[in-house]
């Protein structure tokens, strides 16, 4: 079946640190990977995606590479900051029913001045 | 302002009292989709739409009921609502992307309802 794995939290760092937050899945073929991130009091926002392998999805300076060998879609940034404090969630939707979306269960960054 | 609308926000109700939580989306989206968020779990999917009249389930259906009459409204009903289903909801619609061999989803969320069941 599918499924997500992330990186238990919460992660504190402290500002301008780098940023790692490990995502592995379990999927059939090869999925469409995301990173959602939610702000206190809000809905998901999309932060980025990657629809094939090698693909690399970036946005306000994260990054991740889909990287099928390893199975993983790991979130990065070279230098955090305070308003990054967030949950971050990694998800994928299959290939062969890209309705259908799986979440991982959250990990929780929290960013020191 | 395209979004994703959600009432109510916050909702306290019994066990067995019957409720609709109701999402609108002004983007013209074909699909939509519910979620449940429980600590530790993430999020998890209930049921979603691919358009009008056309609804299929996620991983957790149990208990909720759904309907798509309009493109633009996908209400989430609870006919005999348990405390179990105490959580965080979220509704989120979406077009479809074409990724060359497939597609893809890319959702836009709302902003929650937090629904206590005692």
């Amino acid at each position: 079946g599918n499924s997500v794995t992330q990186m238990e939290g919460p992660v504190t760092l402290s500002e301008e640190a780098f940023l790692t937050i490990n995502c592995t899945y379990t999927a059939t073929g090869y999925p469409s990977l995301f990173w959602y991130v939610q702000y206190p009091g809000e809905g998901l926002q999309l932060l980025l995606k990657a629809t094939k392998a090698d693909d690399k999805g970036s946005n306000k300076g994260f990054e991740a590479t889909y990287r099928k060998e390893t199975t993983s879609f790991h979130l990065e940034k070279g230098s955090v900051q305070v308003s990054d404090s967030a949950v971050y969630f990694c998800a994928l939707s299959s290939l062969y029913n890209f309705n259908k979306f799986y979440f991982g269960s959250g990990t929780k960054l929290n960013v020191k001045p | 302002e395209a979004q994703v609308t959600q009432n109510p926000r916050y909702l306290i109700t019994v066990t067995g009292k019957k409720l609709t939580v109701t999402c609108s989306q002004n983007m013209n989206h074909e699909y939509m989709s519910w979620y449940r968020q429980d600590p530790g779990l993430g999020l998890r999917q209930i049921y979603y739409s691919m358009n009008v009249e056309v609804t299929d389930k996620g991983d957790v259906p149990e208990g909720y009921k759904v309907s798509r009459k309009e493109k633009r409204n996908f209400p989430l009903i609870l006919e005999s609502p348990s405390p179990n289903q105490t959580s965080l909801y979220f509704c989120a619609s979406s077009l479809s992307k074409s990724k060359g061999q497939g597609f893809y989803n890319e959702q836009f969320f709302g902003p929650g309802t937090r629904l206590t069941v005692l």
